[in-house]
């Protein structure tokens, strides 16, 4: 049962910490990416990442970190240093073939308090 | 100037009729159009991708692309209360990259 699996759904963070966002993939793609859904807004792209150990900043890199040290695995850190960390995350993944074509996870909400 | 641009709505439709939904593009030599639906709380699935100019159908869907005015439609036939969802629109825009832009969505309510 292949997909893309994100933990947790919910985060309720205080306001100053870093948290890791999951993201974990078994469909053997070797692009993934993490975008970010504020109300009423499009995805705005965070960071991708064509190859292990590889990965290029997107539209609002500010305030995030990422590492891709195993192909399956894409964890999105946000830190204290994003000013509005409250929002919805998606992490996706595309194949080798189709890089255009996403397929994302459920998503994780992020509440900053 | 908004690369790729979609009415927000709702677009409110009755149960069985035609929903049409579109989306316009900045770019002239953009390659790839995807429609992704997205339930409220849910992330977006795909739900359609069209390369060429015609139509492109798959059961109930159908997508209609039109280079030269640079706009994409979905039109959902016979639409049902479970397609009440926001639709997005995505383009894979010329200059490099092959990652997607995103559309803001539009809301589609389908009632009873």
């Amino acid at each position: 049962d292949g997909g893309i699996t994100q933990s947790p759904k919910y985060l309720f963070r205080k306001e100053g910490q870093n948290v890791t966002l999951s993201c974990e993939q078994n469909l053997n793609h070797d692009a993934m990416y993490w975008y970010r859904q504020d109300p009423g807004q499009g995805l705005r792209l965070i960071y991708y990442s064509q190859i292990v150990n590889d990965f290029q900043k997107g539209d609002i890199a500010e305030g995030y970190s990422v590492s891709r040290e195993k192909k399956e695995s894409f964890p999105l850190t946000v830190t204290s240093a994003q000013k509005n960390p409250t929002a919805f995350y998606l992490c996706a993944s595309s194949p080798r073939d189709r890089g255009d074509t996403q397929y994302f996870g459920p998503g994780t909400r992020l509440t900053v308090l | 100037q908004k690369e790729v641009e979609q009415n927000s709505g709702p677009l409110s439709v009755p149960e069985g009729a035609i929903a049409s939904l579109n989306c316009t593009y900045s770019d002239r030599g953009s390659q790839s159009f995807f429609w992704y639906r997205q339930y409220s709380g849910k992330s977006p699935e795909l739900i359609m991708s069209i390369y060429s100019n015609g139509d492109k159908e798959d059961g109930r869907f159908t997508a209609q692309l039109n280079k030269a005015s640079q706009y994409v439609s979905l039109l959902i036939r016979d639409s049902q209360p479970s397609d009440s969802a926001t639709y997005l629109c995505a383009v894979r825009l010329s200059g490099g990259s092959y990652i997607p832009t995103f559309g803001r969505g539009t809301s589609l309510i389908v009632h009873p």
